[in-house]
This record gives C-alpha cells, sequence and structure tokens, in this order.
C-alpha cells in the first residue's frame, strides 16, 4: 500500500523568500508518480510539479521545484519567492505508473500562511 | 478550455436525506474521479470509472454511496441515507485516459454538511 507523510501541519514564510514543504512517501510499487497540489480557501485542487520515480532530474515549474531524493523517500516542494497569494493548504500526493487503477493517494496536507 | 464542473457548490441536508452531486468532466477526458475530502484531511477516492465502466470503487461505501456515469460523459454522486460523518468536501477530478504520469484536474467541490 502507498503511504504519504507531510509532517509539517502549518507553516509561515515571510513574503518573498523561500520555503520547503515536507513531504515522505512509502511504496513498494518500482514506479511512481509525485504530484504537489494546491488548495487555497475556495477549494479546488490545483495541481503545481510533478516528478516520476525515474526522472533523473528534479522537476521545475516556475518558482516551483521539487527536491525529489529517491533513496531517501522523500518529495519536498520549494516555493522560491513567496507571495501573498501562495498561502493556502499544500498537499503531496503519489500514485503508481502502470495501466489501469491510478487514483492518487494523499497526504494530510501542510497550511502555509505568508506574511507581508 | 473549460475546466472540471460541479453542483451545487454547497449542501446542508439532515441525517438520512439523500442528496445528489453532478459533475461535468474536462471535454475530452475519459477518466472521471470522486474523491472525499474530510475536514483536517487529504482527498480519498471513492471511484475511478473510466469512460463510463468502473475502474475502482473499493473505498465507496456500497450501502449508502453510488455513482454513475452514463453516456461516459457526466457523473453523479449519490448519498442515501445520508450519516453525519459524510459531512466533507466531494471532489471530481478528471485525467485524459487515465495513466499514472498524467495530471489529474480537480473541480471546485461540493462542501456537504449532513445535521
Amino acid at each position: 500500500a502507498q503511504k504519504i507523510t507531510q509532517t509539517q501541519p502549518g507553516m509561515f514564510v515571510q513574503e518573498k523568500e523561500a520555503v520547503t514543504l515536507d513531504c515522505t512517501y512509502d511504496t513498494s510499487d518500482p514506479s511512481y508518480g509525485l504530484f504537489w497540489y494546491k488548495q487555497p480557501s475556495s477549494g479546488e485542487m490545483i495541481f503545481l510539479i510533478y516528478q516520476g520515480s525515474y526522472d533523473q532530474q528534479n522537476a521545475t515549474e516556475g518558482r516551483y521545484s521539487l527536491n525529489f531524493q529517491k533513496a531517501r523517500k522523500s518529495a519536498n516542494l520549494v516555493i522560491s519567492a513567496s507571495q501573498l497569494g501562495d498561502s493556502a493548504m499544500y498537499f503531496c500526493a503519489m500514485s503508481p505508473v502502470g495501466v489501469g487503477n491510478t487514483p492518487l493517494v494523499f497526504g494530510k496536507g501542510t497550511r502555509l500562511s505568508v506574511i507581508a | 478550455e473549460a475546466g472540471v464542473a460541479q453542483s451545487p457548490r454547497y449542501k446542508i441536508i439532515e441525517k438520512r436525506q439523500s442528496v445528489a452531486f453532478w459533475c461535468n468532466p474536462i471535454s475530452g477526458h475519459a477518466t472521471l474521479y470522486w474523491y472525499q475530502q474530510i475536514l483536517g484531511q487529504g482527498p480519498k477516492l471513492l471511484i475511478q470509472f473510466q469512460n463510463n465502466g468502473v475502474v475502482d470503487d473499493s473505498q465507496l461505501p456500497k450501502d449508502r454511496f453510488s455513482a454513475e456515469r452514463l453516456k461516459g460523459v457526466d457523473s453523479t454522486l449519490k448519498i442515501q441515507p445520508a450519516k453525519l460523518e459524510d459531512s466533507a468536501v466531494y471532489l471530481c477530478a478528471s485525467s485524459l485516459v487515465g495513466g499514472a504520469q498524467e495530471t489529474q484536474y480537480f473541480g471546485p467541490g461540493t462542501r456537504l454538511l449532513v445535521l
């Protein structure tokens, strides 16, 4: 069974500073995908970034980067130059790579608050 | 391109009543998911459809929850009768063909409160 652990219930960061949100995972699948989603107070889940387990390089998308350490089973999200609009819940999720059943397994999330 | 649409956005009912949620996925997306998100937790899969067939409903409480996706497009999720513990946000998501490397796109969710 797959499991995602996010140990930081809440984080504060000063505007324009960088912040790292932690995510560790557990799986016996040889191949898997790792995702980060943002959930503002409006409720919808917004896709941020994806990392495949066999990708050689860490994924980056604008101000978001994923610090992927396969041996440690960690996939931390780094947000650079934080903005007030980054205040939201952030969820780490994973799914197996394969054909057919591919639901996402989510962690409990980290609430990020950006301070002016 | 229009995103995933859900309605209603909010619903308040009393326990033992029934309720239905509707989802319209992104055009052309074959795979549709319903997730339940209880306050303070991450979303949990209830059911996954591939076109109009069920791929996974192992975590759907079938004694009270039902879902269908007629014609492989829109989907409805029903709860009958509702319990207090069903209070949650119900999120619908879709992806192109359901591959694990594909991004799942989520709708705004339906917030259900059972009194």
